[in-house]
């Protein structure tokens, strides 16, 4: 079963660094774009960038450019993010999300992990 | 950067009726790299349509899509109760993914 199960939920400061977690399984990790997809409470979905588990190769939004980071560990099949510089605006659930390379389109997601930013 | 606009933001119909989604691009995409979701509450978004107007796996023939260049439509039929939720555009292009804003469709 393809499967992109995710940490829980994570409570940070403002200023703090949040490191969220997507292990996949039951299909070939590195053989699919892993991206990282947002949404604040009751908005829309907000692309962040993605990895290339094969390469570790990676491509930022322009908006979290300065302060994302993927990662990835093919031992253990799994992508990690790390926001920093947290502000309030940056509570949302985040998704891992997997894409071919044909169309593009988001074929596989995680269940999402809420980060909540609060002091 | 793409952005894509849908339209309506709310769109208020009752089971049976036939639902039409708009999603407008700033500029040309192409339809091979065009996708549309839905996303009820508390749940991940799931894939219905890609390369403009192909059905997911296991997605109903009530739903279809069309378009090309910056104007694109959704279209369901005759909405089951299931079907209603937020539903967003999404498009690739020059190493970038945007989605629209969302159009919500809600029991009337």
């Amino acid at each position: 079963q393809v499967q992109l199960v995710q940490a829980g939920g994570e409570v940070k400061k403002p200023g703090a660094s949040v490191n969220v977690s997507c292990q996949a399984s039951g299909y070939r990790f590195i053989g699919y774009y892993l991206h990282w997809v947002r949404q604040a409470p009751g908005q829309g979905l907000e692309w962040v960038g993605w990895i290339n588990p094969n390469t570790g190769d990676t491509n930022y939004s322009q908006k979290f450019q300065d302060r994302v980071t993927l990662t990835r560990d093919t031992s253990i099949n799994t992508a990690y993010m790390e926001l920093s510089r947290l502000t309030y605006d940056d509570t949302a659930i985040y998704y891992c999300a997997t894409t071919d390379i044909v169309y593009y389109r988001f074929v596989r997601w995680g269940q999402g992990t809420l980060v909540t930013v609060s002091s | 950067e793409i952005v894509l606009t849908q339209s309506p933001g709310t769109l208020s119909l009752s089971p049976g009726e036939r639902a039409t989604l708009s999603c407008r691009a700033s500029q040309s995409v192409s339809s091979s790299f065009l996708a549309w979701y839905q996303q009820k509450p508390g749940q991940a978004p799931r894939l219905l349509i890609y390369g403009a107007s192909s059905r997911a796996t296991g997605i109903p023939d009530r739903f279809s899509g069309s378009g090309s260049g910056t104007d694109f439509t959704l279209t369901i039929t005759r909405l089951e109760p299931e079907d209603f939720a937020v539903y967003y555009c999404q498009q690739y292009g020059k190493s970038s993914w945007t989605f629209g804003q969302g159009t919500k469709v809600e029991i009337k």
